[in-house]
């Protein structure tokens, strides 16, 4: 069980905008440490979408934006399109048991 | 543009020790943080640890007492030995390399391709 937790799917139509959650608790996100997101299609190697809550590396389109709030940070995603479809991590640091850099659970994205 | 790649063996023995190596190309070794990440069959990403240039380490606590981490400089390479290795450490193995860390978390903005090893005698 990852110690972010994230839904394990989300889906949305063409167009349409999607959330996804992370979870986390006072060791890792309510601590102030920032969370990152990353892309991740199957026979891939993961790409990083948003880092620092919500900055955007270049070369990623502005339909992916990230917030922190709390022990919680959210990843959106608007004018759904069909290379969308995979899998979206969340990423933060832990400092339970001498800390270590953590990776949520995963959620995959659908695109109906 | 820095690219990763991955090699060794896809198949070891129970018991016996995990290598890998991380070819770093088109950008030199000497800053950033070098980490192996990785991921088993139908699951999310485990990150295991990384290495800063200097030759510093930090590793995931539950791993810590099997993994090794180091950099080779002058073949602009890094690598990860992980010991008494069990079926649980069957998985696609990704290096990777830090863009930068902020407010104490690392973020990594160069991956390699990943390969898989599988633990089985």
């Amino acid at each position: 069980q990852s110690v972010l937790t994230q839904p394990p799917s989300v889906s949305g139509a063409p167009g349409q905008r999607v959330t996804i959650s992370c979870t986390g608790s006072s060791s890792n996100i309510g601590a102030g440490y920032d969370v990152h997101w990353y892309q991740h299609l199957p026979g891939t190697a993961p790409k990083l979408l948003i880092y620092g809550n919500s900055n955007r590396p270049s070369g990623v389109p502005d339909r992916f934006s990230g917030s922190k709030s709390g022990t919680s940070a959210s990843l959106a995603i608007t004018g759904l399109q069909a290379e969308d479809e995979a899998d979206y991590y969340c990423q933060s640091y832990d400092t339970s048991l001498s800390g270590s850099e953590i990776f949520g659970g995963g959620t995959k994205l659908t695109v109906l | 543009q820095v690219q990763l790649q991955e090699s060794g063996p896809g198949l070891v023995k129970p018991s016996e020790t995990l290598s890998l190596t991380c070819t770093v190309s088109g950008g030199s070794i000497s800053d950033f943080y070098w980490s192996w990440i990785r991921q088993p069959p139908g699951k999310g990403l485990e990150w295991i640890g990384y290495i800063y240039y200097s030759g510093g380490t930090t590793y995931k606590p539950s791993l810590k007492s099997r993994v090794t981490v180091l950099v080779d400089k002058s073949k602009n390479q890094f690598s990860l030995r992980l010991s008494s290795v069990t079926a649980a450490d069957t998985a696609v193995y990704y290096c990777a390399r830090t863009s930068g860390c902020s407010s104490g978390s690392c973020y990594f903005g160069y991956w390699g391709q990943g390969t898989l090893v599988t633990v089985s005698s």
